[in-house]
């Protein structure tokens, strides 16, 4: 158990709905990212919070897409307008700042399937 | 921006037999980590092992162990006595040691390679 946990796990919608996937990482994870995993491919990097800041985001995150972390604990990943295009995986991970590992411990994934 | 490439989609091997996967990156940077996860199907990423770019010696974790050639930007895995629970995907993956922005706080990951265990 990495201490991450996403849901919903599979989340099926119609095009042009709007989906909201939560992340849960335990309370020493002050840094939590996002990434977008699609079929045969390697996960990639959405956004970033270091607490409650969001620091950075990729630009794959287009203007449809927005992360919160209002409290620096759990996070949302909100899709809004939904495309098929938007059909992946997506995973959220955690780390500790300072740790001196530089790991990444992973949720499960909120996989997304659009109509 | 740092770039991982797994050349390997696919590879197989027989139960107990020793299999290497292959991972290269590119990077102008001199301090940073190495790592393979294991993704198992509808099962959460897990780490296998890790290497700091400044440590000469190669990790080694039970069954697991990677051969760290920094000049040629080469980090390959190889496992030993391959087991069925073994079966998954194998991603690389890369990280700065300082946080510089674009994403470099986060990983870089190469696009897997499927392993399969045949009994």
């Amino acid at each position: 158990d990495t201490g991450v946990s996403q849901n919903p796990r599979h989340k099926i919608t119609k095009r042009g709905q709007n989906v909201t996937f939560r992340c849960d990482p335990i309370s020493e994870h002050n840094r939590l990212y996002w990434y977008r995993q699609t079929l045969g491919q390697g996960p990639e990097f959405l956004t970033y919070f270091q607490n409650e800041a969001q620091l950075e985001k990729s630009r794959l995150l287009s203007d449809r897409f927005s992360a919160e972390r209002p409290k620096g604990s759990f996070s949302t990943l909100e899709i809004q307008r939904t495309e098929q295009g938007d059909s992946a995986m997506y995973l959220c991970a955690a780390s500790t700042s300072g740790s001196g590992t530089g790991e990444l411990f992973f949720g499960e994934g909120s996989r997304l399937t659009v109509l | 921006a740092q770039t991982v490439t797994q050349s390997q989609p696919e590879m197989s091997v027989q139960e107990a037999e020793t299999v290497t996967l292959s991972c290269t990156y590119d990077t102008s940077e001199s301090d940073y980590y190495l790592f393979w996860y294991k993704q198992p199907p509808s099962r959460q990423m897990i780490l296998v092992i890790r290497q700091e770019a400044y440590k000469q010696q190669n990790a080694t974790e039970n069954r697991f162990s990677v051969n760290f050639q920094k000049a040629a930007k080469s980090f390959s895995l190889k496992i030993s006595d391959s087991q069925l629970g073994d079966a998954a995907m194998y991603f690389c993956a890369y990280r700065s040691f300082m946080y510089s922005g674009g994403g470099a706080d986060g990983l870089t990951f190469g696009k897997g390679t499927h392993l399969i265990i045949q009994p």
